[in-house]
């Protein structure tokens, strides 16, 4: 069975400062892994997403995730955090077999 | 605007009784996924729809059920409702059923059993 887990519900971090979202995962075979953002009241939005390639993949408004296979992680990253990059933030996996399962989400929550 | 459409916004219902959520994909996708979001239980895949077919069916209880019609808009039926059901009910789109394309979603259907 895949799984993902994101260790932190919450992450703190001031404007300007750089962000870590922690991901990491567990899935038979090739890993498909995505992260969407959920602001409050609204559906989840894409950011970004590993299909095969480069480990850094880079994403909508600024974002970029790791790959690293040998600690199967996915880690969500930006190097200057905005006030309104507060969200909810998942990570996602999928196999070529299976479909999306998510993470239960970190609180993002950037001080001015 | 993701461009997928759900209905209705809010339910208010009470156990027992039987509710439909309704929605449309984006113009031009085949699949509709839908989704469960609650506190305790997080995001959970109900089941999958391509292009009129079942295609994944995940952790849908028995009460619950969906379709895709041939306008590829999707309903889901949930039956005998039970306070327990009470989530926020996502909708999402994708151009196929590749397991690597990104999801749309909606903005939701907040059902609240009382």
């Amino acid at each position: 069975a895949q799984s993902v887990a994101q260790p932190e519900d919450q992450v703190n971090v001031a404007e300007g400062n750089p962000l870590t979202v922690k991901c990491t995962y567990s899935v038979s075979g090739n890993p498909y892994l995505f992260w969407y953002v959920q602001y409050p009241n609204r559906g989840l939005q894409f950011l970004l997403k590993y299909i095969t390639g480069d480990n850094l993949v880079k994403g909508s408004y600024g974002f970029e995730a790791e790959f690293n296979k040998s600690q199967t992680s996915f880690h969500l990253k930006k190097p200057s955090a905005l006030v309104s990059d507060s969200a909810l933030y998942f990570c996602a996996v999928n196999s070529g077999y299976s479909t999306l399962t998510f993470g239960k989400g970190t609180m993002l929550l950037v001080s001015p | 605007d993701s461009g997928v459409t759900q209905t209705p916004k809010h339910l208010i219902t009470a156990t027992g009784q039987r509710v439909t959520l309704r929605c449309s994909p984006r113009s031009g996708d085949l699949s509709v996924y839908w989704y469960q979001q609650s506190l305790d239980q997080g995001l959970q895949f109900l089941i999958q729809y391509y292009n009129g077919e079942e295609r994944a069916k995940g952790n849908i209880l028995e009460r619950f059920s969906a379709q895709q019609f041939p306008d590829l808009h999707s309903e889901l039926n949930l039956s005998s409702l039970e306070l327990g059901d009470s989530a926020l009910y996502f909708c999402a789109s994708s151009v196929g059923a590749a397991t690597n394309e990104k999801l749309f979603f909606g903005s939701g259907t907040q059902l609240s059993v009382l």
